[in-house]
């Protein structure tokens, strides 16, 4: 089945350290996002990448890192400069007509 | 730019009860508007899209949602909610040219009382 997978579900971090939270799609969908969702927040843009070895920060980059080496593949890397990482992570690829954006499953990651 | 409104932050029906969400946007042209359903812990998944034509859009699970331009407004609405619709209700607007970057409101949960 056609989808977007991402890995891991449940993901716990010290703090100081780097964690990749990874996102596959075999959509062969060109672009790709990473949004944070946080209660009462609603879904806030970290990076997004429109082709393969391009990426644009959003609105929330700081602390956070991409590549883009594959269509397939859009990881993210929640750095320890990111104060505050405790949160659900999303990836989505757009649709190749009308804005439709197809979703993962969500990551949640707990800093201890 | 473009932005989205949901003033409800939270809505209680009772099961069986019709329902209305409500969403404004804020765009200069005729946007792409959508209804996204979350569960918890989940993914979002797309209810309905607007993009031109008919202004009433039927979606997925028995929802349907009305452009109204004059309004700047893309209701949804249900006849009957079933306790399973208990969920998360994501609007958003996107537009051609350069970027794509949708946009999407804070959100509005939906809890189905018995």
């Amino acid at each position: 089945d056609g989808g977007i997978t991402q890995s891991p579900k449940y993901l716990f971090r010290k703090e100081g350290q780097n964690v990749t939270l990874s996102c596959e799609q075999n959509l062969n969908h060109d672009a790709m996002y990473w949004y944070r969702q946080d209660p009462g927040q609603g879904l806030r843009l970290i990076y997004y990448s429109q082709i393969v070895n391009d990426f644009q920060k959003g609105d929330i980059a700081e602390g956070y890192s991409v590549s883009r080496e594959k269509k397939e593949s859009f990881p993210l890397t929640v750095t320890s400069a990111q104060k505050n990482p405790t949160a659900f992570y999303l990836c989505a690829s757009l649709g190749t007509f009308f804005g439709e954006l197809f979703f993962g499953e969500g990551s949640r990651l707990t800093v201890l | 730019a473009q932005s989205v409104t949901q003033p409800d932050i939270h809505i209680t029906v009772s099961e069986g009860a019709s329902l209305e969400l409500r969403c404004n946007y804020s765009y200069g042209a005729t946007p792409y508007l959508f209804w996204y359903v979350q569960s918890p812990g989940q993914g979002l998944q797309l209810l309905l899209k607007y993009f031109s034509g008919d202004t009433l859009v039927q979606g997925i699970k028995g929802f349907e949602a009305e452009f109204k331009r004059s309004q700047s407004s893309f209701n949804l609405r249900k006849p009957s909610v079933h306790w399973s619709d208990a969920a998360e209700y994501f609007c958003a607007v996107g537009a051609e040219g350069g970027s794509y970057i949708p946009t999407f409101g804070r959100g509005t949960s939906l809890i189905v009382h018995p």
